[in-house]
């Protein structure tokens, strides 16, 4: 158990539907990172947040959006839904972020399935 | 920009045999961490080991072990006496220091370890 909680573990939902997906990070961890996984991509790094903060951005749609909130828990809200956002979404935390020397421990994923 | 490759789709391995795991990177960068995560099939993403690139040391973390050799920008992932529960896919990531790639994590494609009792 790496200490970083996602809910929920399996989604499904209609294309056109808008889904947020939700994040507790490990107990002192600053940094809360959100990742794709899926067949066609690999895994890729969507966006990173630090103590409230964006600070880092990768490959995320303009559909999709997310926060970090003041009890540092983040949700990835996913808008406009295609059945290409099917896919493993995780999160993963850190303390801070952004050390080379930091290592990113992942929650369990949540399945999301757009019909 | 940083690449990782995983040239091995799949490996099999017998119980109790040592295997290793390929994986090298591009980067120009001179400040790096490499980074080697084991995803069961259940998907969870599990931490299994860290190597700086001015580490002057291989990393080790009990049966597993990275053989870094910077020259060749490879990270190769070495599991010794093999247990069936190893059975997973293994990815190789790269973080670089700071720029627009701030605490990005680069992930390879994977590779499929099955251990054979």
């Amino acid at each position: 158990d790496s200490g970083v909680t996602q809910t929920p573990k399996h989604l499904i939902t209609a294309t056109g539907q808008r889904v947020t997906l939700r994040c507790s990070p490990r107990s002192g961890d600053l940094s809360v990172y959100w990742y794709q996984q899926s067949l066609d991509q690999g895994l890729q790094f969507l966006i990173q947040y630090y103590n409230g903060e964006e600070r880092a951005k990768g490959n995320i749609l303009e559909r999709f959006s997310a926060q970090q909130f003041p009890d540092l828990h983040s949700e990835l809200n996913l808008s406009s839904l295609e059945l290409g956002d099917s896919a493993l979404y995780f999160c993963a935390s850190s303390v801070e972020g952004g050390s080379i020397r930091e290592t990113q421990y992942f929650g369990p994923g949540t399945r999301l399935l757009v019909l | 920009a940083q690449k990782i490759t995983q040239t091995q789709p799949g490996m099999f391995v017998q119980e109790k045999e040592a295997v290793t795991l390929d994986c090298t990177y591009d980067t120009s960068d001179q400040s790096y961490g490499l980074f080697w995560y084991k995803q069961p099939s259940s998907g969870e993403m599990i931490f299994l080991i860290y190597q700086g690139s001015y580490d002057e040391q291989n990393a080790t973390e009990g049966r597993y072990s990275l053989n870094f050799q910077k020259a060749r920008k490879s990270a190769n992932l070495v599991i010794s006496a093999s247990q069936l529960g190893d059975s997973a896919m293994y990815f190789c990531a790269m973080i670089r220091a700071g720029g627009t790639s701030y605490g990005k994590l680069t992930f390879g494609q994977g590779t499929i370890l099955t251990v054979h009792p």
